[in-house]
């Protein structure tokens, strides 16, 4: 069991460019969170999936960001026309539905200029 | 909605001591989890110790373990015997368990310094 990996861990872009970042789940869990963490504060949810569906958008995703899972099993988040406030860590967090622990990954740390 | 309070931004304590972190909470619901996570500089997040909330027993792991008041919404994590592997910032969440466990709120955290 190798863990939740996300690709990449850091990602340094200048406003208005397009950024994709991925996740790969611990093997066979169901469920994939994102969420996003700001200097000093907890995470804070953003979407999740089980399998390929998405159950959940926070309010936080405004139409810029979007998420997929298309085969149940990575998924990626993407964020068009990057601002200086999307500049945050985004966290990745897998679970086996009906269990309750998520597991994390290492997170992408993202810096728009 | 749910919200969860950390309400010590930062402590400190000395190698081999006893700290207890404070997090309180507020829900309607009565059927839920509560964890703790530890996040070590620069590392991702780990689990330390989760409540069920119709479990009466708090829980244990260790040297972690819990003091679950649900009437009071309080859930307050003891760290014995702290080791300086135990300096992290530690966040407290909330999962509503009914309609299917939904995602994790959490609380703005406490970042704890194990002084040798």
């Amino acid at each position: 069991d190798t863990g939740v990996s996300q690709d990449p861990r850091h990602k340094i872009t200048k406003r208005g460019q397009n950024v994709t970042f991925r996740c790969d789940p611990i093997s066979e869990h169901n469920r994939l969170y994102w969420y996003r963490q700001t200097l000093g504060q907890g995470p804070e949810f953003l979407t999740y999936f089980q399998n390929e569906a998405q159950l959940e958008k926070s309010r936080l995703l405004s139409d810029r960001f979007s998420a997929e899972r298309p085969k149940g099993s990575f998924s990626t988040l993407e964020i068009q026309r990057t601002e200086q406030g999307d500049s945050a860590m985004y966290l990745c967090a897998s679970s086996l539905f009906p269990e309750e622990t998520q597991y994390f990954g290492p997170g992408t740390r993202l810096l728009v200029l | 909605a749910q919200t969860v309070t950390q309400s010590q931004p930062e402590m400190s304590v000395q190698e081999a001591e006893t700290v207890t972190l404070s997090c309180t909470y507020d829900t309607s619901e009565n059927n839920y989890y509560l964890f703790w996570y530890k996040q070590p500089p620069s590392r991702q997040m780990i689990l330390v110790i989760r409540q069920e909330a119709y479990k009466q027993q708090n829980a244990t792991e260790n040297r972690f373990s819990v003091n679950f008041q649900k009437a009071a919404k309080s859930f307050s994590l003891k760290i014995s015997d702290s080791q300086l592997g135990d300096t992290a910032m530690y966040f407290c969440a909330f999962m509503k368990r009914d309609s299917g466990n939904t995602p994790l709120v959490f609380g703005k955290g406490t970042r704890l310094s194990v002084i040798a």
